[in-house]
């Protein structure tokens, strides 16, 4: 199976700051990979998919980028909306395997 | 409007069976590959399992693979998960997530829309 590992597990910033996630696959998995944010007591939301394709409907705040082993997911100016935690995926094969998320929590 | 309604969890006591439904509308159900992912309390997603748009690849997590069956009825616009021989471990918060795309040639896509969740609890 493939492995999945995100860091940092928590961060800690402010409104305005810009945020970097990183991803790193345990094999290649080419682009086969997808960044969710999900909230409390919320379904998660898909923000970009095959590693750099923003979602339909999602700011434009949000990127991603990366390709292989290492990717990342880039907030360039933090709002109050975006503290959540964020799991990226791999679609490359099945199993199916997410991070183990990132807190983003409010400095 | 886009809906994936889960439903049928509830208390199961290990060992014995349940079937957990997600009742799909506001897309063509069988254009796309449905899955679905469980949370337990507290803790991160993990994938349980994944069908194609016409139920010609399936898949599932090691850690129920033998136990559980993904099905569809695309006649109905319904997904399913019957889950046999259940743990403690499989309490979860179960959501029912649609695919980009229509799970051919066994590749997945990222998980665009999703429903809010039913709650399985394996417990004596």
């Amino acid at each position: 199976d493939i492995q999945m590992t995100q860091s940092p597990s928590s961060l800690s910033a402010s409104v305005g700051d810009r945020v970097t996630i990183t991803c790193r696959a345990s094999q290649s998995i080419a682009t086969y990979l997808n960044w969710y944010q999900q909230k409390p007591g919320k379904a998660p939301k898909l923000l970009i998919h095959t590693a750099s394709s923003l979602q339909g409907g999602v700011s434009s705040r949000f990127s991603g980028s990366g390709s292989g082993t290492q990717f990342t997911l880039t907030i360039s100016s933090l709002q109050s909306e975006d503290f959540a935690t964020y799991f990226c995926q791999q679609s490359y094969n099945s199993p199916i395997t997410f991070g183990q998320g990132t807190r983003l929590e409010i400095k | 409007e886009v809906q994936l309604v889960e439903s049928g969890g509830g208390l199961v006591q290990p060992g014995k069976s349940l079937r957990v439904s997600c009742a799909v509308s506001g897309f063509i159900f069988d254009d796309y590959a449905m899955h679905w992912v469980r949370q337990a309390p507290g803790k991160g997603l993990e994938w349980v399992s994944g069908i194609s748009w016409n139920s010609g690849y399936t898949a599932y997590a090691d850690s129920v693979k033998g136990r559980f069956t993904i099905s569809r009825d695309n006649a109905k616009n319904s997904l399913f998960l019957q889950m046999n021989g259940v743990r403690p471990e499989d309490t979860a918060l179960y959501y029912c997530a649609k695919d980009q795309g229509p799970g051919d040639h066994t590749v997945f896509s990222g998980f665009d829309m999703w429903g809010r969740g039913t709650t399985v609890t394996v417990s004596s």
